[in-house]
């Protein structure tokens, strides 16, 4: 049982575009995020909720919008995509006020 | 404002030989530490963690790291390294709390026979 998983794996689109990317935890944790990893490997955290609340909101552009249909679930959303936005992209879980985050696979996003 | 810094970019060792990779980060309150291993094309994978107590975590696959507050250190060690071990390493600080946490830029690990 994958503890969380990130749809797709792969995404490779067009500069324009807006294109979602999914993640789930079935770890029963009450917060999520959302990091960006770039060419040269930096992990910059984007954004967490925390039971649905948006709790950090770091300098992201507006593109990007994150959405909690549930504490289960972190989509992330982003429109007109960029050449600067390929990376890849983590979903991490952890428990409430817990410290240790959970990863997922990662999606690798490349913008043609 | 929460940082990290580890040293070396790349660290090359033989089979067999001591790993010890540095972290040393900027905190301004007691920070919580960790290391995660990435292997090429995965997710981050918890090595070890400090939060409070003993000084001396001890993590999976026979790696170690000791908090040093004096020194504002965290490093890594393994006694014997081994071709499995090759990776990319990253330390990481939070306050706890929400949890941000704060990445190093990472140490590429090679084993070489």
């Amino acid at each position: 049982d994958t503890a969380v998983s990130q749809t797709p794996k792969y995404l490779v689109t067009q500069m324009g575009n807006d294109k979602s990317i999914k993640c789930e935890q079935n770890l029963g944790h009450d917060t999520m995020y959302w990091y960006k990893q770039d060419s040269k490997k930096f992990l910059k955290i984007m954004f967490s909720y925390n039971n649905k609340e948006l709790i950090i909101n770091e300098t992201v552009p507006n593109r990007f919008s994150p959405k909690s249909p549930d504490k289960a679930h972190l989509n992330l959303h982003i429109n007109s995509l960029e050449l600067g936005d390929s990376a890849v992209y983590f979903c991490a879980s952890s428990p409430t006020r817990g410290e240790t985050q959970y990863f997922g696979p990662g999606t690798r996003l490349l913008v043609l | 404002a929460q940082s990290v810094t580890q040293l070396g970019s790349h660290v090359s060792v033989s089979e067999g030989a001591l790993v010890l990779l540095r972290c040393n980060y900027s905190s301004s309150v007691p920070p919580y530490l960790f290391w995660y291993v990435q292997y090429p094309n995965q997710g981050l994978q918890l090595l070890l963690k400090y939060t409070t107590g003993a000084t001396l975590v001890k993590g999976i696959n026979g790696f170690e790291a000791e908090f040093k507050k004096s020194e504002t250190s965290f490093h890594l060690t393994k006694p014997s390294a081994h071709m499995s071990d090759a990776a990319e390493y990253f330390c990481a600080v939070s306050s706890g709390g929400y949890n941000k946490l704060i990445f190093g830029a990472g140490t590429r690990l090679a084993v070489h026979p």
